[in-house]
C-alpha cells in the first residue's frame, strides 16, 4: 500500500537556525501538500506542488517537489519559536491524500 | 476559506456501542474526507465521502465498522460502529475543493473518543 515516510522525526533547533524536512514516497504521487499541525491542533494547509521540481517560497518556507514526484522537502529558514509543531506531508497517485509520519519541530528559544 | 465543524468535540463510550459524528462545512465542496490519528501519530485516511453514492475506503477500513454518508455537498456522517478500546483515537474529517481554494485542503476540530 501507499506509504509516506519522513525524516527525521524528530528534530530540535536552537532559535534562528535552519530547519528541514523530507518526504518520501513508495509511489509517484500526482501532487503533494504540506501541513503544519500545532500540539492540540487540527493540521493547517501549508501548501500543494504539482508539478515536478517545482518550487514555492512562503516567506521563510520552501518547498520543493522532487523530478521523479516521489519525494519532497519543506526547508524553513531562521527558524522563529512560532514554527513549533509537527509538519505532515501529504499526497497520492490520485485524489486521496496518505499522510507521510510527519516531524516535529521543537525550536529552542 | 471553509469552516468546518465537528459534532461531538469528544465522547466516552463504552464498547459495544457505536457512535455518529457528523461534520459541517459552511460551504459547498467537491471531496471530503474522513480520518484518524491517535495522538502523537500521523492521520491515516479511513474513507472519501462521496456524494450521492456509497464512500471509498482504504485497505484495512470496512464499511460495517465505518459507515459514512454524505447526503449533499457540505455534510457527512462518519459512525464508529461496535466500538472497542482500540477504536479511541481522534476522528477528523476534512473537506477540498471549495470555490476558489481548490487544492486547499481543510480540517474540522476533531472527535476524541475514548472507548472504555
Amino acid at each position: 500500500g501507499q506509504q509516506v515516510m519522513q525524516i527525521p522525526q524528530y528534530q530540535h533547533v536552537q532559535e534562528g537556525e535552519d530547519f528541514t524536512t523530507y518526504c518520501n514516497s513508495s509511489t509517484t504521487l500526482s501532487n503533494i501538500q504540506w501541513y503544519k499541525q500545532r500540539p492540540g491542533g487540527h493540521p493547517v494547509f501549508l501548501i500543494q506542488l504539482v508539478k515536478s521540481g517545482e518550487v514555492k517560497k512562503q516567506k521563510r518556507l520552501t518547498f520543493q517537489f522532487g523530478e521523479a514526484k516521489k519525494n519532497s522537502s519543506l526547508h524553513i529558514t531562521a527558524t522563529q519559536t512560532t514554527d513549533v509543531g509537527t509538519y505532515f506531508c501529504a499526497g497520492g497517485p490520485g485524489n486521496q491524500f496518505y499522510f507521510g509520519t510527519g516531524t516535529s519541530l521543537t525550536v529552542i528559544p | 476559506s471553509a469552516v468546518i465543524s465537528q459534532k461531538p468535540s469528544r465522547d466516552i463510550c463504552q464498547r459495544g456501542t457505536s457512535l455518529t459524528i457528523q461534520c459541517q462545512v459552511d460551504s459547498q465542496v467537491t471531496m471530503m474526507f474522513w480520518y484518524r490519528q491517535q495522538p502523537g501519530q500521523s492521520l491515516t485516511l479511513i474513507a472519501t465521502a462521496n456524494q450521492g453514492s456509497e464512500a471509498t475506503y482504504e485497505s484495512g477500513f470496512v464499511i460495517d465498522k465505518f459507515p459514512i454518508s454524505r447526503p449533499n455537498l457540505t455534510f457527512s456522517t462518519l459512525t464508529v460502529s461496535n466500538m472497542s478500546p482500540e477504536d479511541s483515537s481522534i476522528y477528523l474529517c476534512s473537506a477540498q475543493g471549495q470555490g476558489g481554494f481548490q487544492e486547499t485542503q481543510y480540517f474540522g476540530p476533531g472527535t476524541r473518543l475514548l472507548v472504555l
